[in-house]
């Protein structure tokens, strides 16, 4: 089976612009997360939903973040507008449901650069 | 609160030499899974191992091993004869339903391991 894909891989964009990521989970799989890895915060978690609806959005940084899960093979984390500090890798990861023994996959994340 | 703590921020160590990267976390649950994740170069979060609280065995799969001590709330990995593709961050983490609808796993901040020939 494949993974969770996301796409881009990488992103460079100016400071004010709209970014989109995009996350395909792993088949079947009910839950899907968005995390961040920074130099600063490490990894955090940013919001996670179950059967497509959002459950836990505590951790989106600030209303420029959003997330959609329209169906469940697709979301997006969009940022508008975007600025320098959002700078990092952005993560989807998927698991077939929400029990602490699940094992969460991550994709390959998305390396975001704003200047 | 859960927290995860990854004491070693960077390890270097010549090829074949045995290493160890501690983990020791916090939870209040009584329910909880440690999991080991590896982050080469390249980026990508790669799942090692997971681990329930109720099973205290080490477990072994090839070079890697793993010491889950409830005693001291550790879960260290071990890689034995370290080879230059071990190179990467290594990240410990925790996922429990403690005040949680869902698990989530709380990350460790991450113990770069450098090995050189």
């Amino acid at each position: 089976d494949a993974g969770v894909i996301q796409s881009p891989r990488h992103e460079v964009t100016e400071m004010g612009q709209e970014v989109t990521l995009r996350c395909k989970p792993i088949s079947g799989h009910d839950y899907l997360f968005w995390y961040r890895q920074t130099m600063m915060r490490g990894l955090e978690l940013l919001i996670y939903f179950n059967n497509n609806v959002p459950i836990d959005d505590s951790g989106m940084p600030e209303d420029r973040f959003s997330a959609k899960m329209p169906n469940a093979s697709f979301s997006t984390l969009k940022i508008q507008p975007s600025e320098p500090r959002d700078s990092a890798v952005y993560f989807c990861a998927s698991s077939s449901d929400g029990s602490s023994g699940n094992t969460i996959y991550f994709g390959e994340g998305s390396w975001l650069t704003v200047v | 609160a859960q927290k995860v703590t990854q004491a070693q921020t960077e390890i270097s160590v010549v090829e074949k030499e045995d290493v160890t990267l501690d983990c020791v976390y916090e939870t209040r649950d009584t329910t909880y899974y440690l999991f080991w994740y590896k982050q080469p170069p390249s980026g990508e979060l790669v799942f090692l191992i997971r681990r329930n609280s109720f099973d205290e065995q080490n477990e072994i799969s090839g070079r890697y091993s793993w010491n889950f001590q409830k005693s001291t709330s550790s879960f260290n990995f071990t890689i034995t004869a370290s080879q230059v593709v071990d190179s990467a961050v290594y990240f410990c983490a925790l996922s429990s339903r403690y005040r949680s609808t869902a698990s989530k796993l709380t990350f460790g901040t991450g113990t770069r391991l450098q090995v050189t020939l």
